[in-house]
């Protein structure tokens, strides 16, 4: 079973375009994060939600809207899409005597 | 927030030869700390956590860990290199619902 899934694993897309990431887990994690890493590598957290809260915004463009219907799903909404958003997205879910468990990430491709 | 520096953006050893990985942090209370392992093309794997007990941590794959409360450091080590441990290291400071990465080091395997 996988601990922290997030869908779908590549997208891409064009400029303009509104599309979602899923994600996932069944650690029973109460907290749930996205990041961004970027193509030099940076990892940059995006939001973190603690049991469906939004604990940080990392002054993120509003285009992006993470939702977090229940505490083990966390999924992130993107808004008319740019060049500049081009990343690989991880979602990780996190339990303070467990550490963190990132999921396998989302590459996302605008063109 | 908290912060991370890993000083060497790339590091070139022969296989057999040791490693260090520098990381060093900034937080007020005592950390959280991680280092974690990213393949090209691939997720992150969690190499080994600092909570609190025993400064020297061991982890997967034969690395080890030692915090130095005193340095503000968490450096990464393994007596032996692999070709296989050539990837993209990450040390990353954790507090609650937060965690921040450093910029990572490249490790390159010389045969």
């Amino acid at each position: 079973d996988t601990a922290v899934s997030q869908t779908p694993k590549y997208l891409v897309t064009q400029m303009g375009n509104d599309k979602s990431i899923k994600c996932e887990q069944n650690l029973g994690h109460d907290t749930m994060y996205w990041y961004k890493q970027d193509s030099k590598k940076f990892l940059k957290i995006m939001f973190s939600y603690n049991n469906k809260e939004l604990i940080i915004n990392e002054t993120v463009p509003n285009r992006f809207s993470p939702k977090s219907p229940d505490k083990a799903h966390l999924n992130l909404h993107i808004n008319s899409l740019e060049l500049g958003d081009s990343a690989v997205y991880f979602c990780a879910s996190s339990q303070v005597q467990d550490g963190y468990t990132f999921g396998s990430g989302t590459r996302l491709t605008v063109v | 927030a908290q912060s991370v520096t890993q000083p060497d953006i790339h590091i070139t050893v022969s296989e057999g030869a040791s490693l260090e990985l520098r990381c060093n942090y900034s937080y007020g209370a005592t950390p959280y700390l991680f280092w974690y392992v990213q393949s090209p093309g691939q997720g992150l794997q969690l190499l080994l956590k600092y909570f609190s007990g025993d400064t020297l941590v061991q982890g997967i794959k034969g690395f080890e860990a030692e915090f130095k409360r005193s340095q503000s450091s968490f450096n990464l080590r393994k007596p032996s290199v692999h070709w296989s441990d050539a990837a993209e290291y990450f040390c990353a400071v954790g507090a609650e619902n937060d965690m921040r990465f450093g910029a990572g080091t490249r490790l390159t395997v010389k045969p």
